[in-house]
């Protein structure tokens, strides 16, 4: 069964410092997502990226977020300086445009910032 | 996207149906219920979705009530595996696609 893969599992980070959060969506979609969730929280959307640009992001996703499909395969979420605050579950997830019915996400990675 | 209203934690126990209900009196007619779950801090998974027919597939079942203000995902013969957060989210399907809007779901617990 086709996946979303998301590496890596976890990622330690000093306060400060730049991240990447790598995802491969499934092969034949074309709509891409990130989801956070702090942990106890629940899941919080961040952003929608279809046709190379960025359909729609929430109020979460400042100018310290950024995301790319810097080829056919891979969807990436950076953040530019991270925070404490940013310590999360990060979810990667896709789904087919036309029927957009079911999301499949990935297993997550979990960003500590110390 | 239409509010919902889930009861934030149920027991059931191991082998009899889970019945999870979900209040969504400000839904539009042209608002899906749809149903996913997350087992311990995994990525969410979609269970089913439906308009205003119930619907059955191999995980669950989904009864819709005429008036579509509230629904009911059953686990027909629940397991320990299905212990999870069980998230009701109401949304329009675009042909684009959509985000979802999770709300604090039930946290199931299936007792043996």
């Amino acid at each position: 069964e086709p996946e979303v893969t998301q590496t890596p599992s976890h990622q330690v980070t000093q306060m400060g410092q730049e991240v990447i959060l790598r995802c491969v969506p499934i092969s034949n979609h074309l709509y891409f997502y990130w989801y956070r969730q702090i942990l106890g929280q629940k899941v919080e959307f961040l952003v929608s990226f279809y046709n190379n640009e960025i359909s729609e992001k929430s109020e979460i996703f400042d100018d310290q977020f950024s995301v790319e499909r810097p080829d056919g395969s891979n969807f990436t979420l950076k953040i530019r300086s991270t925070k404490l605050e940013d310590s999360a579950m990060y979810f990667c997830a896709s789904s087919e445009a036309r029927l957009s019915i079911e999301a499949f996400f990935g297993q997550g990675t979990r960003l500590t910032v110390v | 996207d239409a509010k919902t209203t889930q009861p934030p934690s149920m027991d059931c126990a191991e082998g009899r149906a889970a019945n999870l209900p979900c209040n969504h009196s400000t839904i539009s007619g042209n608002e899906y219920v749809y149903w996913y779950r997350q087992i311990h801090s995994q990525g969410p998974q979609y269970i089913i979705h439906g308009l205003k027919n119930n619907e059955t597939n191999e995980m669950a079942s989904l009864i819709i009530t005429e008036d579509r203000k509230s629904s009911t995902l059953i686990l027909p013969h629940a397991t320990l595996r299905d212990t999870a957060v069980y998230y009701c989210i109401v949304r329009v399907t675009y042909n684009q696609g959509g985000k979802l809007i999770f709300g604090q779901g039930t946290e199931l617990s299936v007792k043996p």
